[in-house]
């Protein structure tokens, strides 16, 4: 079974550029994350798929990031203008499907998408 | 606020030793995934604890699951140098994970 596929793995930009990162999950997956990971600390949730809807989105800087998952499959995440402080990993992720109870929400990472802001 | 603390933030130890990981967590959970990453590289499962008292072992790693008490372990036997990286853990809250900051794990030769 193919893993989660993120491209491009490595991106360096000058700051007010725009930036585009895509994923594409495991197949049959409903549910599409993505993360911000800044070197040193814990993923960061940016925005919350379930099919080509959209579950959460409040961590998501929405004057300058963007999401979709228009056929809810694969997914791209946009920044625009990229700052600074944006220079982190992004992780895409899938799983199943949202469950409750004694059932997993265990999530399958990509090899992530490195973004330097100069 | 669903807060989620790793302690140690860095362990660094020698092969042969064991240690332990802590995982406390400031909500009513009861599920918990333990994941470990390699430097420059992306986030793999390791655990995945699904009830209180619960209890996984993959080799020389053993993760378990105290929800009374909201805390989880992932404890470490006889360390090798290959157990090195970052292990999080991750609290299932509202459909969403939690992370923890990560503990960073040398193991010295």
């Amino acid at each position: 079974e193919a893993g989660v596929a993120q491209s491009p793995r490595y991106k360096i930009i000058e700051k007010r550029q725009s930036v585009a990162f895509w994923c594409n999950p495991i197949s049959g997956h409903a549910t599409l994350y993505w993360y911000q990971q800044i070197l040193g600390q814990g993923p960061k949730l940016l925005i919350q798929f379930q099919n080509n809807g959209v579950v959460d989105d409040s961590q998501l800087p929405k004057d300058r990031f963007s999401a979709e998952r228009l056929k809810g499959v694969d997914s791209t995440l946009k920044i625009q203008p990229a700052k600074l402080e944006d220079s982190a990993v992004y992780l895409c992720a899938s799983s199943p499907r949202l469950t409750s109870g004694r059932m997993s929400n265990e999530q399958f990472f990509g090899p992530g998408t490195r973004l330097t802001v100069l | 606020e669903l807060k989620v603390e790793q302690n140690p933030l860095f362990l660094s130890m020698q092969e042969g030793k064991n240690y332990t990981i802590y995982c406390n967590y400031s909500t009513t959970s009861d599920r918990l995934y333990w994941y470990r990453q390699d430097p420059g590289k992306s986030l793999e499962s390791l655990f995945v604890l699904l009830s209180n008292g619960a209890v996984k072992q993959e080799g020389r790693l053993m993760a378990s699951l105290d929800t009374k008490a909201r805390l989880s372990t992932l404890h470490i036997t006889a360390a090798v140098h290959d157990l090195s990286a970052t292990y999080f853990c991750a609290v299932d809250s509202n459909y969403q994970l939690i992370w923890g900051a990560g503990t960073k794990l040398i193991i010295k030769p």
